[in-house]
């Protein structure tokens, strides 16, 4: 199963962008990344996902490099309630089933 | 659309009793997962359903939790006996359960072993 590598934590000021790295080295020609956060005391919250194109959707930016070796969470505006854990998730498939295995996520603090 | 529903949100037992979980996924969400998440970790994938079957059990402690899901609904994870370790947040989450579908997840059982 292919790994990811975040920072443990970030702080990023409100309103100013929040950029978010991920290293998956090892990840598969045909697996996804997957971004999710969890606010505090709350289950996991899906952000975006991507294989090898940039996507963007109302929540955020996810920036791929073109080797797929590492990506990039763009939080475009942070606000107070974007403090939370950030994870970097590469989807991988068993079996026709797709596993979701959590590494320990960037903890980002939203400072006002 | 409603969400992922879980219960109880908050349960304390002592070690060595038992306890159990439930959790209602998406309507027409094939697949189920049960995560363990301790303090300052990520969740930890226990078991994975597809409809009623077990595609993952391999990080499910066989010894003391059990976990079904009949009719390829709602499901019940199962801890006896409990032990001091097993304190943690169980989250249930549900996806469609075909290819580059999200996972949705309920707000987690916070179970605390004394």
């Amino acid at each position: 199963d292919a790994k990811t590598t975040q920072p443990t934590s970030m702080d990023c000021a409100e309103g100013r962008a929040a950029n978010l790295p991920c290293n998956h080295s090892t990840i598969s020609g045909n697996e996804y990344v997957y971004w999710y956060r969890q606010i505090h005391s709350q289950g996991p919250q899906y952000i975006i996902h991507g294989l090898k194109n940039n996507e963007t959707n109302e929540m955020a930016s996810l920036i791929i490099t073109e080797d797929r070796k590492s990506s990039t969470l763009i939080l475009p505006h942070a606000t107070l309630r974007d403090t939370a854990v950030y994870y970097c998730i590469v989807r991988v498939s068993k079996g026709g089933s797709e596993k979701l295995v959590f590494g320990k996520g960037t903890k980002l603090t939203v400072n006002p | 659309e409603a969400g992922v529903a879980q219960s109880p949100r908050y349960k304390i037992i002592e070690k060595r009793q038992s306890v159990a979980f439930w959790c209602n996924p998406i309507s027409g969400h094939a697949t189920l997962y049960w995560y363990q998440q301790i303090l300052g970790q990520g969740p930890k994938l226990l078991i994975q359903f597809q409809n009623n079957g077990v595609v993952d059990d391999s990080q499910l402690p066989k010894d003391r939790f059990s976990a079904e899901r009949l009719k390829g609904v709602d499901s019940t994870l199962k801890i006896q006996p409990a032990k001091l370790e097993d304190s943690a947040v169980y989250l249930c989450a549900s996806s469609l359960g075909r290819e580059n579908t999200e996972a949705f997840f309920g707000q987690g059982t916070r179970l605390t072993v004394v």
